[in-house]
């Protein structure tokens, strides 16, 4: 089955203590992005690759990173979480960049995390 | 940046038509998508319209593009308790390889 994966669903953690999220797609996309969602304020892109060793800062990027060491792969890093990281992310991607009739993202489930 | 706004809520009942509103700044934007998400879910593409139409019709859903106004809607027929859920507007912003999204519509249609 076509899909992205997202781990873990869930998370809490305290402040300053580094965490990975990673997420892996299976449809051999070029290009994956990371969105945190927020109430009231919709999708923000963090970051985002347009392929392996390629990434670019989205609208949000600081305290966060990134890799795309392999295609399949794009995990997000929190160095130093802090309380304003708490949010719903997403991690998508597509086939050739965004848009298009034939390039539609596709989501993980998500990952809600806590900093405490 | 540019920027697109929806409203937070609405509610309808079971088997009337909902439409869901989004306006956008990027008078270039090439395509306009509505998402889906339903609980505890990611998005979900429901349809998308290219910028050089009007409407755009598949199944029970309708989508109408005015260009001049800036404005984008979605129409749902018939709406069922299975449509509860936030839908997103989004934008593909020109000249960038992302997606701007409204801040979504939450949908609550009850029997």
């Amino acid at each position: 089955e076509a899909q992205v994966t997202q781990n873990p669903r869930y998370l809490i953690t305290v402040t300053g203590k580094k965490l990975t999220v990673t997420c892996s797609q299976n449809m051999n996309h070029e290009y994956m992005s990371w969105y945190r969602q927020d109430p009231g304020l919709g999708l923000r892109q963090i970051y985002y690759s347009m392929n392996v060793e390629v990434t670019d800062k989205g609208d949000v990027p600081e305290g966060y990173k990134v890799s795309r060491k392999e295609k399949r792969n794009f995990p997000l890093i929190l160095e130093s979480p802090s309380p304003n990281q708490t949010s719903l992310y997403f991690c998508a991607s597509s086939l050739t960049g965004t848009g298009g009739s034939n390039s539609p993202l596709h989501f993980g489930n998500g990952t809600r995390l806590t900093v405490t | 940046g540019e920027d697109v706004e929806q409203s937070l809520f609405l509610s309808v009942r079971e088997g009337d038509s909902s439409v869901i509103n989004c306006t956008y700044t990027d008078s270039s934007s090439t395509y306009l998508y509505w998402y889906k998400q339903e609980p505890g879910a990611g998005l979900q593409l429901l349809t998308y319209i290219f910028s050089n139409m009007d409407m755009k019709q598949d199944q029970r859903l309708t989508v109408l593009l005015n260009k001049k106004d800036k404005h984008l809607s979605l129409r749902i027929a018939d709406t069922q308790t299975g449509d509860s859920a936030i839908y997103f507007c989004a934008e593909r912003e020109t000249g960038f390889q992302k997606l701007v999204f409204g801040t979504g519509t939450r949908l609550l249609v009850s029997p």
